[in-house]
Order: structure tokens, then sequence, then C-alpha cells
């Protein structure tokens, strides 16, 4: 089974610019996360999916970020504009449903650097 | 709230003898509890999880851990450390209060196993 795909790995962009990060889920799961690990932090959830609809976005700053999971499949992250504090990797993350019991599944993350 | 608290920045360990890294919990109802280690530029990978039943469970690479309800805590353990084994582990549990399900994690243990 193909994990979750996430790209870029790496980004470096000046404060003020735009960017944004691509996730695919693995096929047929219906709840996506994205979230922000600062260096030394554990993850933070940014915001929950279930299928295309948000059901928990309460930690996304949302003057500056947005996300959006079209036809609830993937997904993408995007902030505007960057400060120094969004550098961080930003992992996608899916799983079968938003039921308790089972686990999530990580993509490998993408390091962002703001300069 | 419902949070997790991983008391130990780093747990240093000689290879072959048995590990311990610990967490505590903190919720309203019955915990869901995780366990998720982190290699190096990896995402997060499963290792085990508690949700109810037999309070000792068993994951992946010969992890275990064992859920204490008095001392609400879950700490995961291992008979005998493997350089490999060198890593980020995050405790986490599921938010319930939310609706969402939400994960909460811990601010992460580096585990370093030594030759």
């Amino acid at each position: 089974e193909a994990g979750v795909a996430q790209s870029p790995r790496y980004k470096i962009i000046e404060k003020r610019q735009s960017v944004a990060f691509w996730c695919n889920p693995i096929s047929g799961h219906a709840t996506l996360y994205w979230y922000q690990q600062i260096l030394g932090q554990g993850p933070k959830l940014l915001i929950q999916f279930q299928n295309n609809g948000v059901v928990d976005d309460s930690q996304l700053p949302k003057d500056r970020f947005s996300a959006e999971r079209l036809k609830g499949v993937d997904s993408t992250l995007k902030i505007q504009p960057a400060k120094l504090e969004d550098s961080a990797v930003y992992l996608c993350a899916s799983s079968p449903s938003g039921t308790p019991v089972t686990e999530a599944f990580f993509g490998q993350g993408t390091r962002l650097t703001v300069v | 709230a419902q949070s997790v608290a991983q008391p130990e920045d780093q747990v240093n360990v000689a290879e072959g003898n048995p590990l311990t890294v610990k967490c505590t919990y903190s919720v309203s109802g019955n915990p869901y509890l995780f366990w998720y280690v982190q290699y190096p530029n990896r995402g997060l990978q499963f290792l085990l999880k508690y949700i109810t039943g037999d309070n000792l469970v068993k994951g992946s690479y010969g992890f275990e851990a064992e859920f204490n309800k008095s001392q609400t805590s879950f700490h995961l353990k291992k008979p005998s450390a493997l350089v490999s084994d060198s890593a980020l582990y995050f405790c986490a549990v599921r938010d319930r209060s939310s609706g969402t399900y939400k994960y909460i994690f811990g601010t992460g243990t580096r585990l370093k196993v030594l030759a």
C-alpha cells in the first residue's frame, strides 16, 4: 500500500513570500490532517478534514494560512505571507476514518525555512 | 483539557539493556493513547496504541507499553535496546472533548542507544 505523499520535501523562502504544500493521502482514507512541527516540539494540529469538509481548524492562523481538500482526496496547505516563526516541518497524515481507535499514517513532511 | 507529558527530553541506554520512555496523561473519561516514533527526516510512524482491555500492549519492533490508570501513565518499554532504536518518540492522546478526536502530542523524548 502506498503511503502518504508530500511535496516538496524542502522549501526555503523569504519572509512575506507565499508557499504551498501538497499532500496525497492513502487511497480511501477519509480523514486528512495537517500538522506543524516546530523544532523541539511535538506536532500541533493545524487543520483536520473529514472527506472534503473541515472538522477542526481551531489552531489554524487563518489570517495567513489556508487549506483545501478538493474532491475529498488530495490537499494543499498555503501560507501567505510567511513569517519567520512559520519555519517548521509541515506533516500531512491520513486515517481511514475519524474514529478515535484508528491510528494515523504520516507523510515524510515538508521542511520550511523562512529567512 | 486533554494533554500528555513526556518528562524526559532525552533517554540514554546501553545496547542490550531494557529501555523505558515515560508518558503521563490527563484526560476526561477513558483515554485513547498512542506511541509514535520519528526517525531523522522522516514522518511519524505508529508503534502501538491502547484503546481498551489488557493493560500491556504489544507493538512494532518489539516495543510494548503499559497502561496504568491509577498513575495515569503509558510508559513505552523494550526488553533489549538496539542501536537502531535511536530516534524521537512521541506519546499522544486522542482528544475526546473536541468531538473530532484530534491527536494531542507530547513534546517528544529523544532515545539514544549506545553501542
